[in-house]
């Protein structure tokens, strides 16, 4: 079964407008993070934001915020004011216990197209 | 936050040539690290996690004796794809961690490695 969920293969959205990138999880362990990561085309992966299962709000970190809502397992990544320099891969990431570690699965990324 | 420098960044082989892929933590200690491939417009898959001084862990269907991993040192990971074959011709990239639990994990570059 698929861990990390992204529906989403593709987005556009217009230069100055928010958009909304889903991702669903699933896993049993209680406690876990969940991660989004941009990768532009030069392949490197920057990381934007965490959120913590046990967390009581909804992280942000400047124009990125994730909408987490526990009950439905979810970590949508908002990104608001979007500019030409975010259309990339994006990535939602699970850490959960694996064994003796921790263990980081990704979902299978949105590209996003930031347009004029 | 935490650098992860990895080389070379692009490096094209003959096949059955091996080929070695450093991951550096630049300004933190790494007891851990771990090694990704992805394919062309695809999710990251883990491969194997690195510990220092010890044995490498692999993933389910990952050949140990085909992608060698040693991490002989707090800040360095090496991962080497012997006897290369044009399947192995892929994005490789690692990251590290810089502690246990709800911590991101850097990433570097990524290597582009083709076979040919």
């Amino acid at each position: 079964a698929q861990k990390i969920t992204q529906t989403q293969p593709g987005m556009f959205v217009q230069e100055k407008e928010a958009v909304t990138l889903d991702c669903t999880y699933d896993t049993s362990d209680p406690s876990y993070g969940l991660f989004w990561y941009k990768q532009p085309s030069s392949g490197e992966m920057i990381f934007l934001i965490y959120q913590g299962s046990y967390d009581q709000q909804n992280a942000t970190e400047g124009r990125y915020s994730l909408n987490f809502q526990k009950a439905r397992k979810s970590a949508n990544l908002v990104i608001s004011a979007s500019q030409l320099g975010d259309s990339a891969m994006y990535f939602c990431a699970m850490r959960e216990r694996v064994g003796g570690g921790n263990k980081l699965t990704f979902g299978t990324g949105t590209q996003l197209k930031v347009e004029l | 936050g935490a650098v992860v420098s990895q080389h070379p960044s692009r490096v094209i082989c003959k096949s059955g040539t091996s080929v070695k892929i450093e991951c550096r933590s630049l300004d933190f200690q790494a007891t851990t690290m771990f090694w990704y491939r992805q394919f062309p417009k695809k999710s990251l898959m883990l491969m194997a996690t690195s510990n220092e001084g010890s044995k490498a862990t692999y993933e389910q269907g990952v050949e140990k004796d085909k992608f060698l991993i040693n991490h002989a040192s707090l800040t360095l990971s090496t991962l080497t794809v012997t006897s290369a074959h044009p399947e192995d011709s892929s994005f490789y990239i690692c990251s590290a961690r810089t502690g246990e639990g709800n911590t991101e994990a850097f990433f570097g570059q990524g290597t582009r490695l083709t076979v040919v």
